[in-house]
């Protein structure tokens, strides 16, 4: 158990809705990252926040927002869902979000239909 | 481009024969390598950090080692339960972001 966690396991839904992913990070871990990962596919970057503010972004689709609230929990939000969309998102979080070890989540399963 | 590539994409073992899995770099500069496990549907746990050249960490039945051009996982008389993909992650030097390896799935027979 990394000390990450993240709510739902599993989400379906149909395309065009929109859908909410939390991350509550590690105790005393101040940066959060969030990757997708498609099916047999490598890990996507998609954004990391440092202590409330985004620090760095990779390939996220504009459909797709976060953020870090001041409890340091996080919400990945994807709207206008579309089949391609449907991954295993994952969470991870550092203490510094530097060059220190990113710790994963369990991940939430999304299938679009 | 900072690019990582692992090989094999998948290696089947018999229980007890040991290997090596493969991560070839190309960063401008590095500031570490990082190995993970990944079991299916599951987040990935992290094993190892590396950080410079000739660098060496173990745990349990795995090795890893770090050159300047690429990074192995050694794995000593494996049992079934090391059966995972094992993926690399290098953080270069002009930014924080983890640049990904596609991973090796590892099948490891009784």
């Amino acid at each position: 158990d990394s000390g990450v966690t993240q709510t739902p396991k599993h989400l379906i839904t149909a395309t065009g809705q929109r859908v909410t992913l939390r991350c509550s990070p590690r105790s005393g871990d101040l940066s959060v990252y969030w990757y997708q990962q498609s099916l047999d596919q490598g890990l996507q970057f998609l954004i990391q926040y440092y202590n409330g503010e985004e620090r760095a972004k990779g390939n996220i689709l504009e459909r797709f927002s976060a953020q870090q609230f001041p409890d340091l929990h996080s919400e990945l939000n994807l709207s206008s869902l579309e089949l391609g969309d449907s991954a295993l998102y994952f969470c991870a979080s550092s203490p510094e979000g530097l060059t220190d070890t990113q710790y994963f989540g369990p991940g939430t399963r999304l299938t679009v239909l | 481009e900072d690019q990582v590539t692992q090989s094999p994409e998948a290696l089947r073992l018999q229980e007890g024969e040991s290997s090596s899995l493969n991560c070839s770099y190309t960063v401008s500069g590095l500031r570490g390598l990082f190995w993970y496990r990944q079991d299916p549907g599951k987040g990935p746990e992290f094993l190892f950090t590396l950080y410079s050249a000739g660098e060496e960490k173990e745990k349990e039945r795995l090795k890893a080692t770090l050159t300047k051009k690429e990074s192995f996982l050694h794995i000593t008389a494996p049992k079934p339960e090391d059966s995972a993909t094992y993926l690399c992650a290098v953080q270069a030097s002009s930014n924080y972001q983890l640049i990904w390896g596609a991973g090796t799935k590892l099948i490891i027979k009784p």
